[in-house]
């Protein structure tokens, strides 16, 4: 079952803009993980905040967390052609002998020179 | 250098016929994952493995099989029973020491002739 729902569904900027994508989910969480995907290649894990944080940051990546509204928000700042890729969030959902990542349905980033 | 490997890039079968894809990792990572990508969608949980000689059906199970007989090692053999099998196949490892970020292999392209 898809949890995570990413809206929009594709995203065109001029290289140098920020580009924001958002995720939404059903239930609750232990974590939520956003990944990138090179067209055809496997996904690459980006950054990953607990269910108690509300904002993270790595390099030029800001995600933010709302528990409350379910969902999260990944900020890109400063594109450059090659952040051009598809981008998933990924909630983690851990209970019993269950420890497993359920993505959603993914950003499609077109960053252009 | 430690990572996920997936063999082969690319497999051709002929209908009715089972195939074995080939995931190894040198991460000594517990779990393993097997998801499936149609075009333009997410990732869909086929089977997953948190322990050698454990491993839980997905979302989609149907038509596919895996085995756990070493911690490196996750194959996955798509049956004849599977109605539907032309997909990009990933592979992925995790370990709770990392919070369960999940490591892709680069993935393979499987279609059905």
């Amino acid at each position: 079952s898809q949890q995570g729902e990413e809206d929009p569904q594709a995203l065109s900027i001029q290289e140098g803009e920020n580009a924001t994508m958002n995720c939404s989910y059903k239930t609750s969480i232990n974590n939520l993980q956003w990944y990138r995907q090179n067209s055809g290649r496997g996904l690459v894990h980006l950054i990953l905040i607990r269910s108690n944080e509300r904002e993270k940051h790595s390099g030029r990546l800001r995600v933010t967390l709302d528990t409350s509204k379910k969902s999260s928000s990944l900020l890109i700042t400063a594109s450059r052609a090659a952040d051009t890729a598809s981008y998933f969030c990924a909630t983690a959902v851990y209970g019993g002998a269950t420890n497993k990542l359920i993505f959603g349905t993914g950003t499609l980033l077109a960053v252009q020179p | 250098d430690g990572g996920i490997t997936q063999s082969p890039k690319y497999l051709f079968r002929k209908e009715g016929q089972n195939v074995t894809l080939s995931c190894e990792q040198n991460l000594n990572h517990d779990a393993m994952y097997w998801y499936r990508q149609d075009p333009g969608q997410g990732l869909r949980l086929i089977y997953y493995s948190q322990i050698v000689n454990d491993f839980q059906k997905g979302d989609i199970a149907e038509g596919y099989s895996v085995s756990r007989e070493k911690k490196e090692s996750f194959p996955l053999t798509v049956t004849s029973a599977q109605k539907n099998p032309t997909a990009f196949y990933l592979c992925a490892s995790s370990s709770r020491r990392r919070n369960n970020e999940q490591f892709f292999g680069p993935g393979t392209r499987l279609t059905v002739l």
